[in-house]
């Protein structure tokens, strides 16, 4: 079975301070992607990979980066942490090929809360 | 630009009844729609998609989907519910890059 595991399942930290979001599958996909979730919003993609160093925005990418320097690792980086960017951050990655038929296998979550 | 809506923010049904959970999109040429599901406390799980041939599409879990091109609908149903089946339903649609457009989620509460 794929397997997405993110580094905190629970994360709590302070406005302006820089956050990192770890991300790990072990399944040799090519695309990965961060999501954050709202209620009442669903998922939004705040930016995706479909290579090492590769990235590119998704819809919400304001007050983010990313960095993927291996294949299997994604990392999701606040550089100024601030209260509206409090919410769920979901990880999930997809087969080679990078065919947008291929469903998406997602981490079990970081619930992050900026005070 | 593609979207997704999910029009019912929760469905309550009894168990043993039917669940039909409503989906309907708008995207440029050939749509790829997907169902996931998420448990309380846990990622989200893949359900079922659509890419081409056969309208009802079978998924994991009992759960199946019925592709309406002329309605432009992907409707998730089940026809007898159960308990264990109560979570957060998500509807997705992906044009033609890797790219998932998610709806904003159903809850399901099936009583027992």
């Amino acid at each position: 079975d794929v397997k997405v595991t993110q580094s905190s399942r629970y994360l709590v930290k302070r406005t302006g301070e820089k956050v990192f979001l770890e991300c790990v599958q072990d399944m040799d996909h090519e695309n990965m992607f961060w999501y954050r979730q709202d209620p009442g919003l669903g998922l939004r993609l705040i930016y995706f990979s479909y290579d090492v160093k590769m990235k590119e925005k998704g819809d919400i990418p304001e007050g983010y980066s990313v960095s993927r320097e291996k294949k299997e690792r994604f990392s999701l980086i606040l550089e100024s942490a601030s209260t509206n960017q409090t919410s769920m951050y979901l990880c999930a990655s997809s087969s080679p090929g990078g065919r947008s038929h291929d469903e998406q296998f997602f981490g079990p979550g970081t619930r992050l809360t900026v005070l | 630009a593609q979207s997704v809506a999910q029009p019912e923010d929760q469905v309550n049904v009894a168990e043993g009844n039917p669940l039909t959970v409503k989906c309907t999109y708008s995207v440029s040429g050939n749509p790829y729609l997907f169902w996931y599901v998420q448990y309380p406390n846990r990622g989200l799980q893949f359900l079922l998609k659509y890419i081409t041939g056969d309208n009802l599409v079978k998924g994991s879990y009992g759960f199946e989907a019925e592709f309406n091109k002329s309605q432009t609908s992907f409707h998730l149903k089940k026809p007898s519910a159960l308990v264990s089946d109560s979570a957060l339903y998500f509807c997705a649609v992906a044009p033609n890059d890797y790219k998932l457009s998610f709806g904003a989620g159903t809850t399901v509460t099936v009583r027992a």
